[in-house]
Protein backbone atom coordinates (compact mmCIF):
# COMPACT_ATOMS: atom_id res chain seq x y z
CA UNK A 1 0.00 0.00 0.00
CA UNK A 2 1.15 3.73 -0.30
CA UNK A 3 3.73 4.64 2.23
CA UNK A 4 2.79 8.63 3.86
CA UNK A 5 6.07 10.48 5.86
CA UNK A 6 5.42 13.56 7.86
CA UNK A 7 8.09 15.59 8.78
CA UNK A 8 9.16 17.33 11.03
CA UNK A 9 7.97 14.73 13.56
CA UNK A 10 7.83 18.09 16.62
CA UNK A 11 7.76 21.56 16.28
CA UNK A 12 8.28 24.38 18.75
CA UNK A 13 6.94 27.34 17.24
CA UNK A 14 6.82 31.06 18.98
CA UNK A 15 3.41 32.89 18.49
CA UNK A 16 3.52 34.94 15.51
CA UNK A 17 6.44 32.66 13.48
CA UNK A 18 6.13 30.83 10.51
CA UNK A 19 6.24 27.34 9.38
CA UNK A 20 5.86 24.66 6.53
CA UNK A 21 4.96 21.20 7.32
CA UNK A 22 5.83 18.29 4.93
CA UNK A 23 4.40 14.92 3.79
CA UNK A 24 5.76 12.49 1.12
CA UNK A 25 3.54 9.95 0.13
CA UNK A 26 5.20 6.74 -2.58
CA UNK A 27 2.39 6.41 -5.15
CA UNK A 28 0.17 8.61 -6.93
CA UNK A 29 -2.91 9.39 -5.25
CA UNK A 30 -6.43 10.74 -5.92
CA UNK A 31 -7.11 12.23 -2.24
CA UNK A 32 -5.02 13.67 0.14
CA UNK A 33 -6.63 15.58 3.05
CA UNK A 34 -4.95 18.07 6.03
CA UNK A 35 -6.42 17.40 9.37
CA UNK A 36 -5.79 19.55 12.61
CA UNK A 37 -6.46 17.21 15.31
CA UNK A 38 -6.63 19.57 18.09
CA UNK A 39 -6.12 18.83 21.87
CA UNK A 40 -9.24 17.47 22.69
CA UNK A 41 -8.57 14.78 19.98
CA UNK A 42 -11.16 15.96 17.49
CA UNK A 43 -10.16 15.86 13.57
CA UNK A 44 -10.76 18.99 12.06
CA UNK A 45 -10.90 19.29 8.00
CA UNK A 46 -8.39 21.56 6.82
CA UNK A 47 -7.84 21.19 2.87
CA UNK A 48 -8.74 18.53 0.46
CA UNK A 49 -5.70 18.85 -1.97
CA UNK A 50 -4.84 16.18 -4.25
CA UNK A 51 -3.15 18.51 -6.58
CA UNK A 52 -2.49 22.48 -7.00
CA UNK A 53 -2.78 25.17 -3.96
CA UNK A 54 -5.61 26.47 -1.96
CA UNK A 55 -5.59 29.20 0.92
CA UNK A 56 -8.17 29.63 3.91
CA UNK A 57 -7.41 32.25 6.38
CA UNK A 58 -3.74 31.92 7.75
CA UNK A 59 -3.26 28.39 6.51
CA UNK A 60 -2.29 27.43 2.90
CA UNK A 61 -1.76 24.12 1.35
CA UNK A 62 -0.65 22.86 -1.83
CA UNK A 63 0.71 19.74 -3.76
CA UNK A 64 2.67 19.04 -6.14
CA UNK A 65 1.37 15.06 -7.39
CA UNK A 66 3.97 14.56 -9.98
CA UNK A 67 6.74 14.93 -7.29
CA UNK A 68 4.72 13.01 -4.54
CA UNK A 69 4.54 15.68 -2.04
CA UNK A 70 2.25 18.30 0.13
CA UNK A 71 3.01 21.37 2.02
CA UNK A 72 0.90 22.73 4.51
CA UNK A 73 1.55 26.39 5.26
CA UNK A 74 1.06 28.14 8.91
CA UNK A 75 1.64 31.81 9.29
CA UNK A 76 1.56 34.04 11.63
CA UNK A 77 1.00 31.28 14.36
CA UNK A 78 -1.33 31.45 17.12
CA UNK A 79 -1.68 29.25 20.29
CA UNK A 80 -4.92 27.56 18.98
CA UNK A 81 -2.56 25.99 15.99
CA UNK A 82 -1.33 24.03 18.65
CA UNK A 83 -2.05 20.05 18.28
CA UNK A 84 -1.07 17.41 15.66
CA UNK A 85 -1.71 18.21 12.00
CA UNK A 86 -2.40 14.89 9.60
CA UNK A 87 -1.49 14.56 6.15
CA UNK A 88 -4.23 11.13 4.69
CA UNK A 89 -3.65 9.63 1.19
CA UNK A 90 -6.11 8.02 -0.58
CA UNK A 91 -4.97 5.80 -4.25
CA UNK A 92 -6.98 3.71 -6.15
CA UNK A 93 -9.88 5.38 -6.82
CA UNK A 94 -11.55 2.10 -8.13
CA UNK A 95 -10.78 0.82 -4.37
CA UNK A 96 -12.69 3.51 -2.72
CA UNK A 97 -12.08 5.89 -1.23
CA UNK A 98 -9.84 4.40 1.63
CA UNK A 99 -7.39 6.89 3.11
CA UNK A 100 -4.19 6.32 4.92
CA UNK A 101 -2.26 8.23 6.93
CA UNK A 102 1.02 9.81 7.93
CA UNK A 103 1.90 9.85 11.54
CA UNK A 104 1.82 13.39 12.20
CA UNK A 105 3.44 16.58 12.94
CA UNK A 106 3.18 17.22 16.75
CA UNK A 107 2.92 21.45 16.53
CA UNK A 108 3.15 23.34 19.82
CA UNK A 109 2.71 27.02 19.72
CA UNK A 110 4.19 29.47 22.79
CA UNK A 111 3.06 32.85 23.78
CA UNK B 1 -26.00 19.46 15.41
CA UNK B 2 -22.85 17.83 14.45
CA UNK B 3 -23.24 15.66 11.25
CA UNK B 4 -21.54 12.60 12.20
CA UNK B 5 -21.96 11.80 16.08
CA UNK B 6 -20.03 8.54 17.62
CA UNK B 7 -21.72 7.27 21.00
CA UNK B 8 -20.64 6.30 23.69
CA UNK B 9 -17.96 9.04 23.62
CA UNK B 10 -16.02 7.46 26.59
CA UNK B 11 -15.76 3.47 27.74
CA UNK B 12 -14.20 1.50 29.83
CA UNK B 13 -14.53 -2.39 29.64
CA UNK B 14 -12.81 -5.21 30.93
CA UNK B 15 -10.99 -7.89 28.72
CA UNK B 16 -13.27 -10.19 27.63
CA UNK B 17 -16.32 -8.27 27.29
CA UNK B 18 -18.11 -7.31 24.32
CA UNK B 19 -18.87 -3.81 23.15
CA UNK B 20 -20.29 -2.12 20.49
CA UNK B 21 -19.57 1.78 19.03
CA UNK B 22 -22.05 3.12 16.91
CA UNK B 23 -22.01 6.04 14.75
CA UNK B 24 -24.77 8.31 13.07
CA UNK B 25 -24.80 10.24 10.21
CA UNK B 26 -26.61 12.77 8.84
CA UNK B 27 -24.59 13.88 5.73
CA UNK B 28 -26.82 11.25 3.59
CA UNK B 29 -23.52 9.37 2.58
CA UNK B 30 -23.29 6.03 1.50
CA UNK B 31 -19.82 5.60 2.65
CA UNK B 32 -18.88 5.21 6.24
CA UNK B 33 -15.47 4.26 7.72
CA UNK B 34 -14.28 3.06 11.01
CA UNK B 35 -10.63 4.26 12.01
CA UNK B 36 -8.84 3.66 15.31
CA UNK B 37 -5.76 5.31 16.64
CA UNK B 38 -3.27 4.19 18.99
CA UNK B 39 -1.71 6.92 21.47
CA UNK B 40 1.18 9.31 18.84
CA UNK B 41 0.26 7.45 15.72
CA UNK B 42 -1.90 8.18 12.99
CA UNK B 43 -5.22 6.56 12.08
CA UNK B 44 -5.92 3.22 10.54
CA UNK B 45 -8.66 1.77 8.69
CA UNK B 46 -10.59 -1.31 10.42
CA UNK B 47 -13.54 -1.67 8.04
CA UNK B 48 -15.59 0.37 5.53
CA UNK B 49 -18.50 0.32 3.72
CA UNK B 50 -19.55 1.92 0.41
CA UNK B 51 -23.60 0.89 0.91
CA UNK B 52 -26.03 -0.88 2.93
CA UNK B 53 -24.86 -4.02 1.08
CA UNK B 54 -21.06 -3.46 0.66
CA UNK B 55 -19.03 -3.87 3.70
CA UNK B 56 -15.04 -4.63 3.73
CA UNK B 57 -12.30 -5.39 5.74
CA UNK B 58 -9.54 -2.87 6.02
CA UNK B 59 -5.86 -2.62 7.05
CA UNK B 60 -6.83 -3.93 10.89
CA UNK B 61 -9.93 -5.59 10.93
CA UNK B 62 -9.02 -8.78 13.26
CA UNK B 63 -10.88 -8.56 16.66
CA UNK B 64 -13.40 -6.53 14.93
CA UNK B 65 -16.45 -6.96 13.39
CA UNK B 66 -19.20 -4.35 11.61
CA UNK B 67 -23.00 -4.04 11.00
CA UNK B 68 -24.48 -0.94 8.71
CA UNK B 69 -27.87 -1.17 9.93
CA UNK B 70 -28.78 1.70 7.65
CA UNK B 71 -27.37 4.55 5.11
CA UNK B 72 -26.91 6.57 8.12
CA UNK B 73 -25.75 4.09 10.89
CA UNK B 74 -22.46 1.58 10.93
CA UNK B 75 -21.76 -0.17 14.54
CA UNK B 76 -18.19 -1.32 15.35
CA UNK B 77 -18.28 -4.14 17.54
CA UNK B 78 -15.61 -5.79 19.58
CA UNK B 79 -16.63 -9.15 20.45
CA UNK B 80 -14.12 -10.01 23.66
CA UNK B 81 -12.25 -7.26 24.52
CA UNK B 82 -8.73 -7.29 24.99
CA UNK B 83 -6.04 -4.44 26.45
CA UNK B 84 -4.40 -3.75 23.80
CA UNK B 85 -7.84 -2.55 21.40
CA UNK B 86 -7.54 0.56 23.82
CA UNK B 87 -7.64 2.90 21.00
CA UNK B 88 -9.49 6.29 20.16
CA UNK B 89 -12.31 5.30 17.08
CA UNK B 90 -13.57 7.48 14.67
CA UNK B 91 -15.80 7.30 12.01
CA UNK B 92 -16.34 9.26 8.94
CA UNK B 93 -18.18 9.45 6.04
CA UNK B 94 -17.58 10.38 2.52
CA UNK B 95 -19.55 10.96 -1.08
CA UNK B 96 -18.41 9.28 -4.15
CA UNK B 97 -20.61 11.97 -6.32
CA UNK B 98 -19.10 14.86 -4.22
CA UNK B 99 -18.00 15.98 -7.56
CA UNK B 100 -14.98 14.65 -7.71
CA UNK B 101 -13.98 15.80 -4.77
CA UNK B 102 -14.61 12.91 -1.85
CA UNK B 103 -13.27 14.68 1.25
CA UNK B 104 -14.12 12.65 4.14
CA UNK B 105 -15.44 14.28 7.35
CA UNK B 106 -15.03 12.88 11.01
CA UNK B 107 -16.98 12.45 13.86
CA UNK B 108 -16.12 13.84 17.33
CA UNK B 109 -14.15 10.16 18.16
CA UNK B 110 -14.97 7.34 21.49
CA UNK B 111 -12.06 6.54 23.93
CA UNK B 112 -12.39 3.20 24.75
CA UNK B 113 -10.13 1.57 27.67
CA UNK B 114 -10.24 -2.12 28.09
CA UNK B 115 -8.72 -3.34 31.40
Amino acid sequence: GIQVEQSPPDLILQEGANSTLRCNFSDSVNNLQWFHQNPWGQLINLFYIPSGTKQNGRLSATTVATERYSLLYISSSQTTDSGVYFCAVGGDKAAGNKLTFGGGTRVLVKP
Amino acid sequence: DADVTQTPRNRITKTGKRIMLECSQTKGHDRMYWYRQDPGLGLRLIYYSFDVKDINKGEISDGYSVSRQAQAKFSLSLESAIPNQTALYFCATSDPRAGGQETQYFGPGTRLLVL
